[in-house]
């Protein structure tokens, strides 16, 4: 089976910078998944990382190193609107189907 | 555009009764996916479908049954409600490495 381990909360500042951790069990991985959801809203991706090393995307960046089964999610310059949950997802064997983590809610004050 | 659309938004059941949630897609994609979210617990798979004719169960599949009426369509039914299947049931269909998430149907069963 898959299992995933992220912190449940995360609290920092404005324009700050904070790092979600992600570790995973898993067979068959094909890769690492993010995606934000806020306050009763539908998830959206973030990004995707199949190969170890760093994949930035604006204020938003994601590493993976497999070897250690390990990820995490870089956000900088911190703004309220991040405020949400945010979700690791390890893609299974063939593409078909995602098992998500728990969940860590980010709460960004002012 | 929709993206991904799911009715209803709300229903309220009481034990026994019997519904079926509808999800549809105008992205062309083969994939489409059922989850259900609880408080604390994440996204969890019910049932998916790969393709247009094929259905496979997820982690949670007990309670419920689908439907791929054709490549846009994909139906979740409860039979028999339970008040354990209160949750928020999300519809997603995926490109290769990205699910799109629609607004979910928050589902109480009294």
């Amino acid at each position: 089976g898959q299992s995933l381990e992220q912190p449940s909360e995360v609290t920092a500042v404005e324009g700050a910078i904070v790092q979600i951790n992600c570790t995973y069990q898993t067979s068959g991985f094909y890769g690492l998944s993010w995606y934000q959801q806020h306050d009763g809203g539908a998830p959206t991706f973030l990004s995707y990382n199949a190969l170890d090393g760093l994949e930035e995307t604006g204020r938003f960046s994601s590493f993976l190193s497999r070897s250690d089964s390990y990820g995490y999610l870089l956000l900088q310059e911190l703004q309220m609107k991040d405020s949400a949950s945010y979700f690791c997802a390890v893609m299974n064997s063939g593409y078909s189907t995602l098992t998500f983590g728990k969940g860590t809610m980010l709460l960004v004050s002012p | 555009n929709a993206g991904v659309t799911q009715t209803p938004k709300f229903q309220v059941l009481k034990t026994g009764q019997s519904m079926t949630l509808q999800c549809a897609q105008d992205m062309n994609h083969n994939s489409m996916y059922w989850y259900r979210q609880d408080p604390g617990m994440g996204l969890r798979l019910i049932y998916y479908s790969a393709s247009e004719g094929t259905t496979d169960k997820g982690e949670v599949p007990n309670g419920y049954n689908v439907s791929r009426l054709n490549k846009r369509e994909f139906s979740l039914r409860l039979e028999s409600a339970a008040p354990s299947q209160t949750s928020v049931y999300f519809c997603a269909s995926s490109s290769i490495y990205e699910q799109y998430f629609g607004p979910g149907t928050r589902l109480t069963v009294t």
